[in-house]
């Protein structure tokens, strides 16, 4: 299976900061087949970003993805308080589809 | 709006089985697979299986082949999950969650989910 190894596991940063959050695939993600979701203590997952960098619907624009093959980055422009909470990366290009452990995003 | 609703907590001991439902709303139930997804206190996110609502065709991760089954009722827009022989390591928040279809193909990225349902399983 393909394992997902996130990094940094917490991310300190303050309301304004950009935030730059990494997932690194142990082997080649297919057609970039990548996922973000951000979770919040106490509620499921949202889907942010898929496809490595398309939004989701109605996520903000300060949300954005990149990256192909083994290495994929989701970027926050400009940190909002709201956006601080628990990020996940999804791979969804081969079964079992899996996650990543998670970076925990904290003023 | 599009929702997925489930149930409530559940106890249960350890070599029990439980079924958890989640109830599609306000989407065709049949257009979309459906998923189930657990996460253990403070933990990761994991993956245990697929069903296609209007088939009834499954696929589940190896590790929880021969102890899930996932089955739907088309007649009440519902999926379950059944996890049988509990243990002590089965105690999580159990989502169900909608994979992403357009009108020519699906992905297994996850656009809709339930509310999550925790099963805590006792010795």
């Amino acid at each position: 299976e393909i394992v997902l190894t996130q990094s940094p596991g917490t991310l300190s940063l303050s309301p304004g900061e950009r935030a730059t959050l990494s997932c690194r695939a142990s082997q080649s993600v297919g057609s970039s087949y990548l996922a973000w979701y951000q979770q919040k203590p106490g509620q499921a997952p949202r889907l942010l970003i898929y496809d490595a960098s398309s939004r989701a619907i109605d996520i903000p624009d300060r949300f954005s993805g990149s990256g192909s093959g083994t290495d994929f980055t989701l970027t926050v422009s400009r940190l909002e308080p709201e956006d601080f909470a628990v990020y996940y990366c999804q791979q969804y290009g081969t079964s079992p589809y899996t996650f990543g452990q998670g970076t925990n995003l904290e003023i | 709006q599009e929702q997925l609703v489930q149930s409530g907590a559940e106890v249960k001991k350890s070599g029990a089985s439980v079924k958890v439902p989640c109830k599609a709303s306000g989407y065709t139930f049949t257009s979309n697979y459906l998923h189930w997804v657990r996460q253990a206190p403070g933990q990761g996110l994991e993956w245990m299986g697929i069903i296609n609502p209007s088939s009834g065709i499954t696929t589940y991760a190896q590790k929880f082949q021969g102890r899930v089954s996932m089955t739907r009722d088309t007649s009440t827009s519902t999926v379950y999950m059944e996890l049988s022989s509990l243990r002590s390591e089965d105690t999580a928040v159990y989502y169900c969650a909608r994979g992403y279809c357009s009108s020519t193909s699906c992905h297994y990225y996850f656009d809709l989910w339930g509310q999550g349902t925790l099963v805590t399983v006792s010795s």
